[in-house]
């Protein structure tokens, strides 16, 4: 079935600085990937999202990139801030449901 | 308006016992997904519901797990016989409609603890 991997496990960044996580899928046949934060103890929320028909979509200091080739897609987080710190989670969806395969999950710290 | 909404939000119980969790969906999203969270580990989806069609249970993890969704809105997530590995936060996501690219907007979750 479809998997997602997801590196690295946990990022440590001085504020300021950018953040790039990177994902792999096996389904060629994904066509959907969102990207979720969550803070400790809430809800994941819906940061970025793209879709196979383009490489790359930007959203103020979030930007996210699709190599569809090589099956992986990375989040771009730029000048870094404290409250940018979560745990960030990538999905891919290739079925008619809509049903998410998620990566493991990487925990950022910024450095104030 | 209001968000995806879970309940409750803990519920500790011993183990061999049934739990049933509840999500209502945002208004007006005809799509609903169970996933599951285990302690520093990503989300694994559980079930699909979609309008009238029939659920997609491909990701529900033995028998003991069923979920229903009853006039198209909210749904009951329910465990029976309760396991110690069954510990995670069940987490409920709605979207307008079903299919791919649909952005899925989650709830709070429940996290179920098995004594």
């Amino acid at each position: 079935g479809e998997n997602v991997e997801q590196h690295p496990s946990t990022l440590s960044v001085q504020e300021g600085d950018s953040a790039v996580i990177k994902c792999t899928y096996s389904d060629s046949a994904s066509n959907y990937f969102p990207w979720y934060k969550q803070e400790l103890g809430k809800r994941p929320q819906l940061i970025i999202d793209i879709r196979s028909n383009v490489g790359e979509k930007k959203d103020q200091r979030i930007a996210v990139t699709l190599n569809k080739t090589a099956k992986h897609f990375s989040l771009h987080i730029t000048e870094t801030q404290p409250e940018d710190s979560a745990v960030y989670f990538c999905a891919a969806s290739s079925s008619n449901t809509g049903k998410l395969i998620f990566g493991q999950g990487t925990t950022l710290q910024v450095k104030p | 308006g209001a968000g995806v909404s879970q309940s409750p939000s803990n519920k500790v119980t011993e183990k061999g016992k049934d739990v049933e969790l509840r999500c209502d969906p945002i208004s007006g999203h005809t799509a609903l997904y169970w996933y599951r969270q285990s302690l520093g580990q990503g989300l694994e989806f559980l079930i699909y519901f979609q309008g009238n069609s029939a659920p997609d249970k491909s990701g529900l993890p033995s028998d003991r797990f069923s979920a229903e969704r009853t006039g198209g809105s909210v749904s009951t997530l329910t465990i029976q016989r309760t396991q110690q590995e069954d510990s995670a936060v069940y987490l409920c996501a709605s979207s307008l409609a079903g299919g791919v690219g649909q952005p899925q907007h989650f709830g709070d979750g429940t996290r179920l603890s098995i004594l």
